[in-house]
């Protein structure tokens, strides 16, 4: 019963170097999201993916990429890490239908500290 | 652009007194609302869901919440804390594509 899955759980990275934070879900969700988890901030958007082959930018865009690889696979990339992005970082996932709120479905989070 | 409000980012009840969270919302549109609980070092768990069927929600653990509209509020209640209910409580509402918004979180103590 895994739902939302990723990797890795911690990373420590050096300024400048570059990652990428794999999620898989195995619910048939269309709808997959990535979102960053600061102190006081509560979650904030990143990316997200309304079906596969879609992507669009959320809240806090800048710094990330993402890769839809298929249906269950939603990517985030740090290109250039900052330690900005200094962040606990969910995937979620949701919607087997195209009716409105629907529960989202998160992981585990991945702990990312740039240094 | 639709938003919450969380009121209180602690919360410290006594074991076996009312637990109060409270959610303001702002929508446009009739809102989608959540409540998700996080223990420490874990995801976030659907607490529990307003879809329109009903203004009073119950969710797991003993939890409820109920909608009013005129109020714009969506607070979370339990009438005795344990615990285990020591965790952080998110308040959200769906956007576009089951996007959720969050409040920045109540972080609920719970002293014997």
């Amino acid at each position: 019963n895994a739902g939302v899955t990723q990797t890795p759980k911690f990373q420590v990275l050096k300024t400048g170097q570059s990652m990428t934070l794999q999620c898989a879900q195995d619910m048939n969700h269309n709808s997959m999201y990535w979102y960053r988890q600061d102190p006081g901030m509560g979650l904030r958007l990143i990316y997200y993916s309304a079906s596969e082959g879609t992507t669009d930018k959320g809240e806090v865009p800048n710094g990330y990429n993402v890769s839809r690889l298929n249906k269950r696979e939603f990517s985030l990339r740090l290109e250039s890490a900052a330690p900005s992005q200094t962040s606990v970082y969910f995937c979620a996932s949701s919607g087997v239908t195209s009716r409105s709120g629907n529960t989202i479905y998160f992981g585990e989070g991945s702990w990312l500290t740039v240094v | 652009a639709q938003s919450v409000t969380q009121l209180g980012s602690h919360v410290s009840v006594s074991e076996g007194a009312l637990v109060l969270l409270r959610c303001n919302y702002s929508s446009s549109v009739p809102p989608y609302l959540f409540w998700y609980v996080q223990y420490p070092n874990q995801g976030l768990q659907l607490l529990l869901k307003y879809t329109s069927a009903a203004t009073l929600v119950k969710g797991i653990n003993g939890f409820e919440a109920e909608f009013k509209k005129s109020e714009t509020s969506f607070h979370l209640t339990k009438p005795s804390a344990h615990m285990s209910d020591a965790a952080e409580y998110f308040c959200a509402v769906s956007d576009v594509n089951d996007k959720l918004i969050f409040g920045t979180g109540t972080r609920l103590q719970v002293f014997p």
